[in-house]
């Protein structure tokens, strides 16, 4: 069946630091693919998609690219923020077969120090 | 404001007695999910609705139903909460089913059985 594997957190980095969340996929056909971040307290939001090999999905100085060779789509981001501290899923959802919902992995916890 | 609104944001059940978590949209989107999410794991879909029509996961144990008695409204009815059934429990709405372009989270409902 799909699945969904990210790194294990939590990552802990300083303030402008670069962020690498590592996320990889496995699916029949040819997943849509999402990363969505949880705030403390809050529900899961979309941050990013990219629905086709190569497209690069991007959203508040986040981006990530579906990489269908390497089955990945690793979230980066260049100089992170306090404010960007949560939960960050990443999820896909095929497009070929039946079943239409979002498949996600784990979730990696960012903790962003000043 | 709000497009997701999940009721309570906190549950505590006894073991064994019936508990109903609630969600609305004013999104009007034809799908409605809920999934459970428990400690450090992924989000897992239980079921949903498009529209009228009710699709259970295969691995969704019975002791959990639904109810969608209109387009606003779901309902998440645990018959006889277990202790391996405390976790978070997040809906979701989306436009259709076929393509996922975008799925949107309440803010859960975290479960404690005692």
């Amino acid at each position: 069946g799909d699945s969904v594997t990210q790194m294990e957190g939590p990552v802990t980095l300083s303030e402008e630091a670069f962020l690498t969340i590592n996320c990889t996929y496995t699916a029949t056909g040819y997943p849509s693919l999402f990363w969505y971040v949880q705030y403390p307290g809050e529900g899961l939001q979309l941050l990013l998609k990219a629905t086709k090999a190569d497209d690069k999905g991007s959203n508040k100085g986040f981006e990530a690219t579906y990489r269908k060779e390497t089955t990945s789509f690793h979230l980066e981001k260049g100089s992170v923020q306090v404010s960007d501290s949560a939960v960050y899923f990443c999820a896909l959802t095929p497009l070929d077969t039946g079943r239409r919902a979002l498949t996600f992995g784990s979730g990696t916890r960012l903790q962003v120090q000043p | 404001d709000a497009m997701v609104i999940q009721n309570p944001r906190y549950q505590v059940t006894q073991f064994g007695k019936p508990v109903t978590l609630s969600c609305s949209q004013t999104l009007n989107h034809n799908v409605m999910y809920w999934y459970q999410q428990k400690s450090s794991q992924a989000p897992k879909l239980l079921f949903h609705y498009y529209d009228k029509d009710f699709n259970n996961e295969a691995d969704t144990p019975d002791n959990f139903q639904s109810r969608r008695p209109n387009t606003s409204f779901c309902f998440l009815d645990i018959r006889s909460p277990g202790l391996g059934d405390a976790a978070m429990y997040l809906c979701a709405t989306s436009r259709e089913v076929w393509v996922i372009t975008e799925a949107f989270f309440g803010q859960g409902t975290r479960l404690t059985v005692v």
